[in-house]
């Protein structure tokens, strides 16, 4: 167990749809990034949160957004849901300070029917 | 920009057998990450290799950093069936935010 929680772990939709996706990090890291993995792909990193603000941004989707919160929890919205979006989607955290190491949670695997 | 290649990234081998990934990428960078992933499962750190000739090992895996050569190997040992996964390393990127740059990930096989 990395410590990374995130909901829903499956979620069904159509498109056209809107979903949120949330993650709480470890306990007391300051640092959430969010990838998007399609099918047998590799990590598309999408965006990076610090202590509830912007830091860094991959290619994200202007259908996409996200923002983290002043209790550190983030959130990805996902909008105008396309059959390209099903994907599995992570959020890791990362310590201040320390090795730099990423801990991944058990992601939320979205499917766009 | 810094870039991570990573080779081969399909492998198929038998059990028993000895065999290398390997982990190239294009500017300075003194760490380097090795993570496992296993089907449509979470993605687990292996290895954090943090300094120029670092070597770590667990079990049948063993993993080294050159910084001088940009390479980093992840050599199995008499592999088994259980280690069959894909696998991801990751470097440190200096000059942008300290961002994580991936390799496109080795897909391991073994077959008994």
């Amino acid at each position: 167990d990395s410590g990374v929680t995130q909901t829903p772990k499956h979620l069904i939709t159509a498109t056209g749809q809107r979903v949120t996706l949330r993650c709480s990090p470890r306990s007391g890291d300051l640092s959430v990034y969010w990838y998007q993995q399609s099918l047998d792909q590799g990590l598309q990193f999408l965006i990076q949160y610090y202590n509830g603000e912007e830091r860094a941004k991959g290619n994200i989707l202007e259908r996409f957004s996200a923002q983290q919160f002043p209790d550190l929890h983030s959130e990805l919205n996902l909008s105008s849901l396309e059959l390209g979006d099903s994907a599995l989607y992570f959020c890791a955290s990362r310590g201040h300070g320390g090795t730099g190491e990423l801990f991944f949670g058990e992601g939320s695997r979205l499917t766009v029917l | 920009e810094l870039k991570v290649e990573q080779n081969p990234l399909f492998l198929s081998m038998q059990e028993g057998k000895n065999y290398t990934i390997y982990c190239n990428y294009s500017t300075t960078s003194d760490r380097l990450y090795w993570y496992r992933q296993d089907p449509g499962k979470s993605l687990e750190s292996l290895f954090v290799l943090l300094s120029n000739g670092a070597v770590k090992q667990e079990g049948r895996l063993m993993a080294s950093l050159d910084t001088k050569a940009r390479l980093s190997t992840l050599h199995i040992t008499a592999a088994v069936h259980d280690l069959s996964a894909t696998y991801f390393c990751a470097v440190l990127s200096m000059d942008s935010n300290y961002q994580l740059i991936w390799g496109a990930g080795t897909k391991l096989i073994i077959k008994p």
